[in-house]
């Protein structure tokens, strides 16, 4: 069964350093998401990707974010300048185009913690 | 006011007992309705889709929306240790870009 992947599982990094987070939607999935999960709180929206530009985006999805499908297959979560406050786990998501595509996938995850 | 609410529990049943997850909202704009479970430090799994109002059944799960009191429902028949898990509701805005807003999420734990 096709499925959402993400790396790093798990990405520790300094205040202030860049990351890049990286998934690869199901292969036939057009729309694209990123969401985060605080430990212990809801997940939250971080922002829709879909035809190589942002749809929506939600207030925490500021300057320091960004995203980018650099190829046919990889869809990335850059932060440029970490800070305390964006460690948490980062969910990609991916639907398809047609009929189903409010039906949302969601990878297994990357856990970033910034020290 | 939150626009999703959802007890977060602990909820917890012996194993085969019939499970009753439930979730609010406030805006009546929201057309869209899933469930998802999630396992420790896993990424959401997503359970049932449904649109509007009505009823949906997979399986040992039945999804039922109530759109004129804003309430959403997810029934666990015979539930399993395996079922444990937080069990998330999360819901789309009709004309919105897909956006998912989740609920809190409600942990159950099935005891043999």
């Amino acid at each position: 069964e096709p499925e959402v992947t993400q790396t790093p599982s798990h990405q520790v990094t300094q205040m202030g350093q860049e990351v890049i987070l990286r998934c690869v939607p199901i292969s036939n999935h057009l729309y694209f998401y990123w969401y985060r999960q605080i430990l212990g709180q809801k997940v939250e929206f971080l922002v829709s990707f879909y035809n190589n530009e942002i749809s929506e985006k939600s207030e925490i999805f500021d300057d320091q974010f960004s995203v980018e499908r650099p190829d046919g297959s990889n869809f990335t979560l850059k932060i440029r300048s970490t800070k305390l406050e964006d460690s948490a786990m980062y969910f990609c998501a991916s639907s398809e185009s047609s009929g189903g595509h409010y039906e949302q996938y969601f990878g297994p995850g990357t856990r970033l913690t910034v020290t | 006011q939150k626009e999703v609410e959802q007890d977060p529990g602990p909820l917890s049943v012996p194993e085969g007992a019939i499970v009753s997850l439930n979730c609010t909202y406030s805006n009546s704009a929201f057309q869209y309705f899933m469930w998802y479970r999630q396992y420790s430090r896993k990424g959401p799994e997503l359970l049932m889709y449904t649109y509007s109002s009505g009823n949906k059944e997979d399986g040992r799960f039945t999804a039922q929306v109530d759109k004129s009191s804003k309430y959403i429902s997810l029934f666990i028949r015979d539930s399993q240790p395996s079922d444990s898990a937080t069990y998330l509701c999360a819901m789309i805005l009709s004309g919105g870009y897909n956006k998912l807003i989740f609920g809190a999420g409600t942990r159950l734990a099935v005891h043999p």
